[in-house]
């Protein structure tokens, strides 16, 4: 059973550009967050996706983006970058029905803003 | 707000040892609490998961409670080992809104 898989795992980019982070969930999970980590910090919540649609947002611009397939599978879409938004980028799945059960990561996808 | 607090940001003892890694937060409705664990530039891996009900789960070497009213839990590790250096966290999942909050974490040092 493949747990939370996510690409790319590194990347390197320059101020200005935009980047797609790819995440698929854990089998029979349909719902999935991402979180960003900048270094010596705890993730932060970016967004939710439950059902093709943003279920909840945390405290990030409008610059992050996102989608969700039908399959559950999940896109996190930075536009404008800035070297702040070096980080590592995680994905998170469950399940909405099942709030006491535990939420696995991903490996995440290493952010460089140059 | 809820805010998530961990104590100590960094320990270091000796391999064998029993040691206890701090969390705090404020806002006690919660769905349940994790502690994770992040090996460097990597994901979070779960350890134990504890439901607002419960009091404690245990998982071989590793034990967590949790006191809801007083908005604190423990990870006790048992019989250290080197390979348990890492950084753990811990993250509660709050009840109004869903949303998961992280602590910093505490890195961990087991010294051979």
């Amino acid at each position: 059973d493949a747990g939370v898989t996510q690409s790319p795992t590194h990347l390197i980019k320059t101020r200005g550009q935009q980047v797609t982070l790819r995440c698929s969930p854990k089998s029979g999970h349909d719902t999935v967050s991402w979180y960003q980590q900048a270094l010596g910090q705890g993730p932060q919540f970016i967004f939710q996706y439950y059902e093709e649609e943003e279920r909840q947002r945390g405290n990030f611009p409008d610059r992050f983006s996102g989608h969700q397939f039908p399959n559950y599978s999940s896109e996190l879409n930075v536009n404008a970058l800035l070297l702040g938004d070096s980080a590592l980028y995680l994905c998170a799945s469950s399940t909405p029905t099942g709030r006491g059960n535990t939420i696995y990561f991903g490996e995440g996808s290493w952010l460089t803003v140059v | 707000k809820q805010e998530v607090t961990q104590i100590p940001a960094a320990l270091s003892v000796p391999e064998g040892e029993n040691l206890v890694l701090n969390c705090s937060f404020t806002d006690s409705a919660i769905y349940n609490l994790q502690w994770f664990r992040q090996d460097p530039g990597k994901g979070l891996t779960s350890l134990l998961l504890i439901q607002s009900s419960q009091r404690e789960q245990t998982s071989g070497r590793l034990n967590a409670s949790l006191d809801k009213s007083s908005g604190r839990s423990t990870l006790y590790i048992a019989a250290s080992q080197p390979g348990d250096s890492a950084t753990y966290l811990c993250a509660v999942r709050r009840s109004r809104d869903d949303k998961i909050i992280f602590g910093k974490g505490t890195r961990l040092h087991i010294l051979p």
